[in-house]
């Protein structure tokens, strides 16, 4: 059973392009939660998905992030009109339903230049 | 609006020492607590899992306690190795078991050989 993939691993973009971020969570598991560690700081809760459904985004930026988990296939957290402050590692996590542990993945490390 | 609090920032120590991590959450009404370890450029790895209503769980040289009234949460290492150098972080989860982990901004561990 492989763990929660996260890819890519690494991610360069240029101020103002799209980045999308992808996470296949565990075999069997249906809920997804995103997370953002900014250098030198602690992970920050974002958003908190089932599928097709987003269940709490009260750690999301208003303006352009967004994130979906659709029936099949990954999740997806979208960043539009990249910004330097958005160099940071994400997190996605995932765990069967309502259980108490979460299983993390290695985390996609964005730099925008 | 719960925070999580972990000292020291960091530590260094001679291999072969036990010592204890901390960590202080401002709100009791807490569902888990969990400890991680993070290596530099890596994922999250869960080491020990605290249930709201259990006092302490052990791994292998790992002791990890839970006092809810007061908000803290101990991490005792024995008998540190160098390969235990990582970044330890501390997680609470809500009450209401949304899946959500507060984070603290964790410490980071040097043993020494």
């Amino acid at each position: 059973n492989a763990g929660v993939m996260q890819n890519p691993r690494h991610l360069v973009r240029r101020r103002g392009q799209e980045a999308r971020l992808r996470c296949s969570p565990m075999k069997g598991h249906s809920h997804v939660y995103w997370y953002r560690q900014l250098p030198e700081e602690g992970l920050k809760f974002m958003v908190y998905l089932q599928k097709e459904n987003i269940i709490d985004e009260s750690g999301m930026p208003k303006e352009r992030f967004s994130a979906e988990f659709p029936k099949e296939g990954p999740s997806i957290l979208r960043i539009q009109q990249v910004v330097r402050g958005d160099s940071a590692a994400y997190f996605c996590a995932s765990s069967p339903e309502r259980a108490p542990e979460a299983f993390f993945g290695q985390g996609t490390r964005l730099t925008v230049v | 609006k719960q925070e999580v609090t972990q000292i020291p920032a960091a530590l260094s120590v001679p291999e072969g020492e036990n010592l204890v991590l901390n960590c202080s959450f401002t709100d009791s009404a807490i569902y888990n607590l969990q400890w991680f370890r993070q290596d530099p450029g890596k994922g999250l790895t869960s080491l020990l899992l605290i249930q709201s209503s259990q006092r302490e769980q052990t791994s292998g040289r790992l002791n990890a306690s839970l006092d809810k009234s007061s908000g803290r949460s101990t991490l005792y290492i024995a008998a540190s190795q160098p390969g235990d150098s990582a970044t330890y972080l501390c997680a609470v989860q809500g009450s209401s078991n949304t899946g959500k982990l507060i984070f603290g901004q964790g410490t980071t561990l040097q043993v020494k050989p």
